[in-house]
């Protein structure tokens, strides 16, 4: 079935690292792609999206590389501070899940001062 | 205004209470959704509104009775819940339900069932 799922469920770095988190999905159709990020107490906050027809798209400190040959979906931010610590989920919209937003099971990034 | 408001923050509830969740937007988004989110889990979808109908219910348990009453608005009417339904409960809205719009999140009403 469609799966949208992550490779490692937490991430430690030190601040000023550059943070690289992961994701995997099996559905081949899936063609749009966003990461959120969750602070406690707090809902899902858009951070990057990118669609299937692109390899690559950046934002303020923050890259999202998709991989279509291998289903590979991966975060990059960069100069991690205290402040990015969350919870980092990647999301699917559309395939055979038209106007479902499917959750990946998430990445906790904790960064140390 | 560019947000999704949830009332209330904090809920507790008994399990022959019966109970309202809100939600609002004014960003003129035609898709409201609901989602339900376990401790270190991912949101899980509930319910669809599109166009103040109802376009996708996911097998929810009819304990959860969703209502949309126009396009700003979206409740979630609770009654005889167990302690399982314990969880945080997300509203989110879209331009259009389907792909390619972008999701705004609320921060969610966290439900205690006791």
């Amino acid at each position: 079935g469609e799966s949208v799922g992550l490779h490692l469920p937490t991430l430690s770095v030190q601040e000023g690292d550059n943070s690289i988190i992961n994701c995997a999905y099996s559905n081949s159709a899936s063609d749009y792609f966003i990461w959120y990020k969750q602070e406690s107490g707090k809902g899902p906050q858009f951070i990057i999206d990118i669609r299937s027809n692109m390899d690559k798209r950046q934002g303020q400190r923050v890259t999202v590389l998709l991989n279509k040959t291998v289903k590979h979906l991966s975060l990059q931010i960069a100069a991690t501070q205290p402040g990015d610590s969350a919870v980092y989920f990647c999301a699917e919209v559309g395939g055979t899940s038209y106007g479902k937003l499917t959750f990946g099971q998430g990445t906790i990034l904790t960064v140390h001062p | 205004d560019t947000e999704v408001t949830q009332t209330p923050k904090h809920l507790v509830m008994g399990m022959t209470n019966k109970k309202s969740l809100k939600c609002e937007q004014h960003m003129g988004h035609r898709a409201m959704y609901w989602y339900k989110q376990k401790a270190k889990k991912p949101p899980e979808l509930m319910f669809v509104y599109s166009y103040e109908k109802l376009s996708i219910n996911e097998s929810v348990p009819s304990r959860f009775s969703p209502e949309c009453p126009n396009s700003s608005l979206l409740n979630l009417h609770l009654h005889a819940l167990q302690p399982e339904d314990s969880a945080l409960y997300l509203c989110a809205s879209s331009q259009e339900e389907g792909r390619g719009y972008g999701y705004t999140f609320g921060s969610g009403t966290r439900l205690t069932v006791v």
